[in-house]
């Protein structure tokens, strides 16, 4: 039972454009929404957050955007650079399991120079 | 320089060990994880600690054991009851306020089982 998809394994981008990297979740208890970024052989590092009573969220060339009735958020990054090319896990946390994330697969993002 | 340390990076055993991974922070966090990756999959919970001497069990906690004797400290036992152990392991910690939501992670460890 996969609560949080993210359903594209991996997407190529060139560099200057748009990547907008996408997640799903089926759970409505969720209210609290984080990025992350993995580059090979390291361990995630913390990218953005969103909260279920916000739609946007926006840390320089990063924005989250989370549409609740279709339980979706996305992942802007724009302009793309080369150093983004990474995996990309959407995470997703409820309000009464503090400690506890539940992770998508991962989108494996690909900057073409 | 704060921050979490994860030993070794690479680690073989042959199958029926059991093998320790190691895990210390020394940003004062209260709470600390136990995750694994497999390819093409997100990062499964394997068991938390809140706070020195308790722990909980996470989605996947069977074969594996962990111990909270100190802050810094939380090392994973991969027993040889866990079935398929060859997995890409993190470790994470967070503040007790923050909890799961401000996980800082470690760089990991493959441990490959022969």
């Amino acid at each position: 039972d996969q609560q949080v998809k993210q359903n594209s394994p991996s997407l190529s981008v060139q560099e200057g454009r748009i990547s907008i990297l996408n997640c799903d979740y089926t759970n409505s208890m969720f209210d609290y929404f984080l990025w992350y970024k993995k580059y090979p052989a390291e361990g995630p590092t913390f990218l953005i957050s969103i909260s279920s009573i916000k739609d946007k969220n926006e840390d320089g060339r990063f924005t989250v955007f989370l549409n609740k009735s279709a339980k979706h958020l996305s992942l802007h990054i724009v302009p793309s650079q080369p150093g983004d090319s990474a995996v990309y896990f959407c995470a997703a946390s409820r309000r009464d399991s503090n400690y506890q994330l539940i992770w998508g697969a991962g989108t494996k993002l690909i900057i073409k120079p | 320089d704060g921050g979490i340390t994860q030993s070794p990076k690479y680690l073989f055993r042959k199958e029926g060990q059991n093998v320790t991974l190691s895990c210390e922070q020394n940003l004062n966090h209260d709470a600390m994880y136990w995750y694994r990756q497999d390819p093409g999959q997100g990062l499964r919970l394997i068991y938390y600690s809140q706070i020195v001497n308790d722990f909980q069990k996470g989605d996947i906690a069977e074969g594996y054991s962990v111990s909270r004797e100190k802050k810094e400290s939380f090392p994973l036992t991969v027993t040889s009851a866990q079935k398929n152990p060859t997995a890409f392991y993190l470790c994470a910690s967070s503040s007790r306020l923050a909890g799961g939501r401000g996980q800082f992670f470690g760089p990991g460890t493959r441990l490959t089982v022969l």
